[in-house]
Order: structure tokens, then sequence, then C-alpha cells
């Protein structure tokens, strides 16, 4: 079975640019997760989809910060215009739904360097 | 919202002892709790899990013990291996609608040969 598949791998922009992470989450999973992962810390959730619907953002900076699912599979996340502290890995997961207490499972996620 | 904290965030260890890492989460009706291996380079893994109907589950030299009272759970590895080194999250999820995840901040367990 493929796992969720993310890219690109790395990215390093300049404060102020724009920058974009794709996530294709394994094969009928209907909950996606987009989680942020500073250095040294847990991952925290930004935004989650159940299909194409979103069901939380409430930890989403809204006004930089963007994300769609279109079609309720792959998943794009944007950042504009992008800061220093927005420096850290972004991880995407994806799980069943329908189930109660569903494992996610996580892309290798992309590791942005906003210098 | 759920608040989980997470102790220690280091632990270095001898191979072949064994290494606990505890947690505590603050809303009682949390309903499950994965643990979550990450390796360098590489998005986490879940590795054990347990539900809130259960007090303890053992998956080989990994074992997880809940306490709904006290309102902490902790992850026991046995018999540590080099390969064991990682950082380990623990999680506590609350089911509703639909599931919301928080996540403690880490252990780096490092063992040592």
């Amino acid at each position: 079975e493929a796992g969720v598949a993310q890219s690109p791998r790395y990215k390093i922009i300049e404060k102020r640019q724009s920058v974009a992470f794709w996530c294709n989450p394994i094969s009928g999973h209907a909950t996606l997760y987009w989680y942020q992962q500073i250095l040294g810390q847990g991952p925290k959730l930004l935004i989650q989809f159940q299909n194409n619907g979103v069901v939380d953002d409430s930890q989403l900076p809204k006004d930089r910060f963007s994300a769609e699912r279109l079609k309720g599979v792959d998943s794009t996340l944007k950042i504009q215009p992008a800061k220093l502290e927005d420096s850290a890995v972004y991880l995407c997961a994806s799980s069943l739904v329908g189930q109660l207490n569903t494992e996610a499972f996580f892309g290798q996620g992309t590791r942005l360097t906003v210098v | 919202g759920e608040n989980v904290e997470q102790h220690p965030s280091t632990l270095s260890v001898q191979e072949g002892d064994s290494a606990v890492i505890k947690c505590t989460y603050s809303d009682s009706a949390s309903n499950y709790f994965p643990w979550y291996k990450q390796e360098l380079g590489k998005g986490p893994q879940l590795i054990i899990d347990i539900r809130s109907n259960v007090g303890e589950k053992k998956d080989q030299r990994i074992a997880v013990t809940l306490n709904k009272t006290a309102k902490h759970f902790s992850l026991h590895i046995t018999e540590t291996q080099p390969e064991d080194s990682a950082v380990y999250f623990c999680a506590a999820v609350l089911s509703g609608g639909y599931q919301k995840v928080t996540f403690g901040t880490g252990t780096k367990l490092q063992v040592i040969p």
C-alpha cells in the first residue's frame, strides 16, 4: 500500500515570498491533516479536512496560510507571505473516517526554511 | 482545548535497560491515546495505542499504561536497542464528529550501545 506522498521535501525561500506544499493521502482515506512541526516541538494541527470539507482550522493563521482539498483527494497548503517564524517541517497525514480511534499515517514532510 | 504534557524531553539509557516516558492530558473526554515514533527525516509512525476502556496494553518490548482518574499515560520500552533511538510523541485524541488529535512535545530517546 502506498503511503502519504508529500512534495517538495525541502524548500528555501526568502521572507515575504509565497510557497505551496502538496499532499496525496492514502487511497480511500477521507480525513486529511496538515501539521506544522517546529524544531524540537510536537506537531501542531493547522487544518483538518473530512473529504473536501474543513472540520478544524482553528489554529491556521488565516491571514497568511490557506489550504484546499479539491475533490476530496489531494491537498495543497499555501503560505503567502512567509515569515521567518514559518520555518518548520510541514507534515501531511491521512486516516480513515467512520471508525472510532483510527490511526493517522504521516508523510515524510516538507522542510521549509525562510531566510 | 486539550493540553498534553510530556516528560522527559530527553532520555539516555544504556542498551538493554528500560525507558519510560510519561504524559498527562487535561480533557477527561479524550478517549484514545496513540504513541508515535519519529526517526530523523521521517514522519511520525504509530507504534502502540490504547483506548480509554483499557488500563494496559503490551506489544513485545513496548507497553503502554493508562490511568484515567489521574489523566496520565506512559510508554515503557524494555530491553532497549540502538534502533529504538528516536523522538517519541504521545497524543490524546477526542472523538466526536471528527477526531481531534493533540500531541505532546516529544521525548528524544538515545540508546547507548
